[in-house]
């Protein structure tokens, strides 16, 4: 069936280092894809986003790259600082309806 | 603007009784989406509307789960009765197009406790 799911479930960095958080979806008609933050006690955030026709987009700090040979999205957070510690979602839309389909999320803990 | 509202924060009632959750788009925005999160199953799509019209239902769990749109500035959902599975936070989102995800945002939830 048709799935979003994050590789690992817990991310530790340590501060100012740079973080990977992996994803892999399994739906090939998805054309759109989100990266989510959510801290606790909050709703998701939006961070990014890249459309199939992309494989590569930048925002600050945050970069997220998308691998449609093996259905593979990641999120790249360029010298990651205590803030950034949250759970993280990747999540497709395919048809552009928006209806997102959510992966289970990575919690990213940064060590100062 | 002060982004999706949703009512109330927290939510404790016992089971078998009727519960309200609540919400309040973001002005302008023409859609709106009811989620589930929890921790076995993650963040699900319950319902979305479209200028006020729901369109897609299939991920409301049961009949004992229904959701309006009575008009584009509020949303209900609303569960009876309620039982302990039910126990979730729950999400409102909104956007300004289907599909554009850049304006996708989410409210603060409604954390429901069903003892």
């Amino acid at each position: 069936g048709e799935s979003v799911g994050l590789h690992l479930p817990t991310l530790s960095v340590q501060e100012g280092d740079n973080s990977i958080i992996n994803c892999a979806y399994s739906n090939s008609a998805s054309d759109y894809f989100i990266w989510y933050k959510q801290e606790s006690g909050k709703g998701p955030q939006f961070i990014i986003d890249i459309r199939s026709n992309m494989d590569k987009r930048q925002g600050q700090r945050v970069t997220v790259l998308l691998n449609k040979t093996v259905k593979h999205l990641s999120l790249q957070i360029a010298a990651t600082q205590p803030g950034d510690s949250a759970v993280y979602f990747c999540a497709e839309d395919s048809g552009n309806t928006g209806k997102l389909i959510f992966g289970q999320g990575t919690t990213l803990q940064v060590k100062p | 603007d002060a982004g999706v509202i949703q009512s109330p924060r927290h939510e404790v009632t016992e089971m078998g009784q009727e519960v309200t959750l609540r919400c309040k788009p973001i002005s302008g925005h023409n859609s709106l989406f009811w989620y589930r999160q929890t921790m076995m199953r993650g963040l699900e799509l319950l319902i979305y509307f479209n200028n006020n019209v729901p369109i897609d239902d299939s991920g409301m769990p049961e009949d004992r789960f229904s959701a309006k749109m009575p008009n584009a500035s509020f949303s209900t959902l609303k569960i009876q009765p309620s039982e302990p599975r039910d126990s979730a936070v729950y999400f409102c989102a909104s956007s300004l197009a289907g599909g554009q995800a850049d304006g996708y945002t989410f409210g603060s939830g409604t954390r429901l406790t069903v003892v």
